[in-house]
């Protein structure tokens, strides 16, 4: 079955460390976005990608990074200039031009700072 | 100004009861897509609905409905006779021509607690 896979399920980090997030997608989807989510809280956008080897920032892009070298994986990166980097992550994908379609998304990554 | 609104942060109720979600948009597009999503406490979205801006008709799904009325700019959900299993975050969203990058436009989310 088609879908998204993001590794792992619950992510611990030390304060100072980068840690990468894994988005894995098998749906053929051209475009891939990534969404933090804190506690009782809405979706925001750090990056997007729409084609391989190209992507762009969202409304939170400070501290992160991402790559788009394969358009099946679209990998996260939180750096050590991410000061409060505890908080759930989304990955989704969705077809490219195709507005009739919603996002799939993954099952998330629950990051901790200890 | 926001372009999806879900003016309910949180509604509580007892189960049974029924429950209705607000979701009022703001686009230019005359062709555009609504999206219903259920966030249970896993975490993961979970799609319920889609509608298209030329389709009024109210739809039902079981204890789920949706009333989307383009004259006030809403596409409202219902929960019927709710249940424990119905507790979850439920977030609605717009997808739009103008949209940069493809990108869905979410509201803040509204948080269902159906107590037993």
């Amino acid at each position: 079955d088609g879908g998204i896979t993001q590794s792992p399920k619950y992510l611990f980090r030390k304060e100072g460390q980068n840690v990468t997030l894994s988005c894995e997608q098998n749906l053929n989807h051209d475009a891939m976005y990534w969404y933090r989510q804190d506690p009782g809280q809405g979706l925001r956008l750090i990056y997007y990608s729409q084609i391989v080897n190209d992507f762009q920032k969202g409304d939170i892009a400070e501290g992160y990074s991402v790559s788009r070298e394969k358009k099946e994986s679209f990998p996260l990166t939180v750096t050590s200039a991410q000061k409060n980097p505890t908080a759930f992550y989304l990955c989704a994908s969705r077809p490219e031009g195709q507005r009739r379609y919603g996002y799939t998304f993954g099952s998330g990554t629950r990051l901790t700072v200890v | 100004a926001q372009k999806v609104t879900q003016a309910q942060t949180e509604i509580s109720v007892v189960e049974k009861e029924d429950v209705t979600l607000d979701c009022v948009y703001e686009t230019r597009d005359t062709t555009y897509y609504l999206f219903w999503y259920k966030q249970p406490p896993s975490g993961e979205l979970v799609f319920l609905i889609r509608r298209n801006s030329f389709d009024e008709q109210n739809e039902i799904s079981g204890r789920y409905s949706w009333n989307f009325q383009k004259s006030t700019s809403s596409f409202n959900f219902t929960i019927t006779a709710s249940q424990v299993v119905d507790s979850a975050v439920y977030f609605c969203a717009l997808s739009e021509a103008q949209a940069a990058g493809n990108k869905l436009t979410f509201g803040g989310g509204t948080r269902v607690l159906v107590k037993p």
